[in-house]
């Protein structure tokens, strides 16, 4: 299994100020994934990250409110931007195993937008 | 529309029962099936169903993938306190690598 890290573990931003999440994987990775998930509800898939390319948003997200990076196969980082209260969320990164096709998922990142 | 129904929402037992947690799936090229235990932020995984191992076990957990009915359920046998979390299923596709998340089940387990 993959071990993955993320950084801030949590935050508390104000409104309109941006936070940027950054995940650490301990292995090579082709695909990296990042998670919302609001309070009380399952996980939304926000974007998938290949290295290489240009991350493939989900629909209801965009590019200008969540970019995102990946500079090499061990590295993301997911930016919230210009952040107002409903964007507060445990934001999750994740990795596929390739050996087993497993997905495995960092610790999360708490924000709180106030 | 929902691709992944996970039954019940919640559900509240007393320690040593045995609980069944349900998912059911609709997509168009099933690859695997997944299921999580959430306790505080990071999901941690217990199973993973394909069509070639359509059966696991663990300790007191179990589960088990139907393909004909596009169903799982994951068994947990005498119950403890520590067993309390949201349970999460997710069904991969193959074409888009994509990973659809149920909402969940609650299980709360009283000593």
């Amino acid at each position: 299994s993959a071990v993955i890290s993320q950084k801030p573990s949590r935050d508390i931003c104000q409104r309109g100020t941006s936070l940027t999440i950054q995940c650490q994987v301990d292995s090579q990775v082709t695909m990296m994934f990042w998670y919302r998930q609001q309070p009380g509800q399952s996980l939304t898939l926000i974007a998938t990250a290949n290295q290489g390319s240009e991350a493939t948003y989900e629909s209801g997200f965009v590019i200008d409110k969540f970019p995102i990076s990946r500079p090499n196969l061990t590295f993301s980082t997911l930016t919230v931007s210009n952040m107002s209260p409903e964007d507060s969320s445990i934001y999750l990164c994740s990795v596929e195993s390739g050996g087993s096709d497993e997905q495995y998922f960092g610790p999360g990142t708490r924000l709180t937008v106030t | 529309e929902d691709k992944v129904v996970q039954s019940p929402l919640s559900l509240v037992v007393h320690e040593g029962d045995t609980v069944t947690l349900n998912c059911s799936y609709e997509v168009t090229n099933f690859r695997s099936l997944l299921w999580y235990k959430q306790e505080k932020k990071a999901p941690t995984f217990l199973f993973m169903l394909t069509s070639s191992g359509i059966e696991k076990k663990s300790g007191r957990l179990s589960s088990i993938l139907d393909k004909k009915e596009l169903s799982s359920i994951l068994n947990i046998t005498a119950t403890q306190t520590g067993d309390s979390a949201i349970y999460l299923c997710a069904v991969e596709e193959y074409n888009f690598n994509k990973f659809y998340f149920g909402s969940g089940t609650k299980l709360n387990v009283k000593p």
